[in-house]
């Protein structure tokens, strides 16, 4: 079946530093594959995507490149800021092998705290 | 565009009473989905609709669960005689889609407790 693993948190970063969530996949098939984004007190929020080997999605200074030889879509920002800080999920939509699978499968999720 | 929506937000009950959720998809979304995240996990499917049918549910989903989206549109989740395991975050969202794997929108979210 399809899992995804993401490194375990809480990770904590000084404002401006570099941070690198990693994120990699099982699929049976040639899944697509997001980041989501949850602040406190709010709903999941879609951050950026990616549908095919070495495409990179990015949104808000967030980046990740779907590597097919590794199975991996690690998340980065070159400078992190107070407002970053939230928990962030990683996770793939996968046709599967048993035609329409559209469900989606998260990682347990990394909380990011960002201090000032 | 006002997003997804979900209501109640929050809802209390005691042990082996019935509870139902509602979820507004945004609008021109012909996808809607249901899943749970209770703490410390990411969200776990439980069902997804497209329009009206009822195209997959999970085995997480036990025959206490049912759910509805009648004319494809809004969409309700009913748990009878709640349990204490029950105890979660419920999580609607919706998507566009003929075919491509394109990107779920989620609502806020209702968190249930069972006392």
């Amino acid at each position: 079946g399809n899992s995804v693993t993401q490194m375990e948190g809480p990770v904590t970063l000084s404002e401006e530093a570099f941070l690198t969530i990693n994120c990699t996949y099982t699929a049976t098939g040639y899944p697509s594959l997001f980041w989501y984004v949850q602040y406190p007190g709010e709903g999941l929020q879609l951050l950026l995507k990616a549908t095919k080997a070495d495409d990179k999605g990015s949104n808000k200074g967030f980046e990740a490149t779907y590597r097919k030889e590794t199975t991996s879509f690690h998340l980065e920002k070159g400078s992190v800021q107070v407002s970053d800080s939230a928990v962030y999920f990683c996770a793939l939509s996968d046709w599967g092998s048993g035609g329409s699978n559209y469900k989606l499968t998260f990682g347990k999720g990394t909380l990011l705290t960002v201090n000032p | 565009d006002t997003g997804v929506s979900q209501d109640p937000r929050h809802k209390i009950t005691k042990r082996g009473q019935n509870v139902t959720f509602r979820c507004d998809p945004i609008s021109e979304h012909n996808r809607l989905y249901w899943y749970r995240q209770t703490l410390g996990q990411g969200p776990e499917f439980l069902t997804y609709f497209q329009n009206e049918a009822q195209l997959e549910k999970s085995r997480l989903l036990s025959d206490r669960f049912s759910a509805e989206r009648p004319k494809g549109s809004f969409s309700t989740l009913e748990i009878q005689r709640t349990e204490q395991g029950d105890s979660a975050m419920y999580l609607c969202a919706s998507s566009w889609g003929q075919g491509s794997l394109e990107a779920q929108y989620f609502g806020p979210g209702t968190r249930l407790l069972v006392l």
